[in-house]
């Protein structure tokens, strides 16, 4: 089963709000990553919270990181046409063995102009 | 510019004819990895390789192969692709598997008919 859960799956949202989005995982983590996919096309990493972290920022983007909930959130802050896309958590095992990056399933972002 | 290249972007073959996805990035990086991505499942790792020579399975390596020659390339080969291998590939590399952001290239789209 995946590491990382995204919720929700989708989302719909005017521009100029805020978006939300959650992640929860199942077992200790070294750090948490997220990544943008516009369609069809290559992931592109946008941010990593190591497990001893707690906020990070970066540029228009927050994420949150709760070890004792096993959960992250990625907020972006004024969201724009551009930032429709699909956002992915990735989880680096504490433990990573043979497996490095697991990612969730995603969330389908629309910002509506 | 720091890129994976992979090649090509997209690529219609039959059944049973061997096949090869080729994959190059010029940051030195020791780690790279080959994912799948369908709908409803994300994104499963096939294989990865820590270091030239050094290849191993992921989650779903059955029915591909890789190598690792040089440090820079690490394709993925599908002796007798099926209809079931029918999906959207991603190479990607990272200076240290887990714990430091991946960079994914453009993606293959491929369909076996």
């Amino acid at each position: 089963s995946q590491q990382g859960e995204e919720d929700p799956q989708a989302l719909s949202i005017q521009e100029g709000e805020n978006a939300t989005m959650n992640c929860s995982y199942k077992t200790s983590i070294n750090n948490l990553q997220w990544y943008r996919q516009n369609s069809g096309r290559g992931l592109v990493h946008l941010i990593l919270i190591r497990s001893n972290e707690r906020e990070k920022h970066s540029g228009r983007l927050r994420v949150t990181l709760d070890t004792s909930k096993k959960s992250s959130s990625l907020l972006i802050t004024a969201s724009r046409a551009a930032d429709t896309a699909s956002y992915f958590c990735a989880t680096a095992l504490r433990d990573t063995g043979r497996r490095a990056l697991t990612f969730g399933s995603g969330t389908r972002l629309q910002v509506q102009p | 510019e720091a890129q994976v290249t992979q090649n090509p972007r997209y690529l219609i073959t039959v059944t049973g004819k061997k096949l090869t996805v080729t994959c190059s990035q010029n940051m030195n990086h020791e780690y790279m990895s080959w994912y799948r991505q369908d709908p409803g499942l994300g994104l499963r790792q096939i294989y990865y390789s820590m270091n030239v020579e050094v290849t191993d399975k992921g989650d779903v390596p059955e029915g591909y192969k890789v190598s690792r020659k040089e440090k820079r390339n690490f394709p993925l080969i599908l002796e007798s692709p099926s209809p079931n291998q029918t999906s959207l590939y991603f190479c990607a590399s990272s200076e240290d598997r887990g714990r430091s952001g991946y960079t994914f290239g453009s993606g293959t789209r491929l369909t076996v008919v």
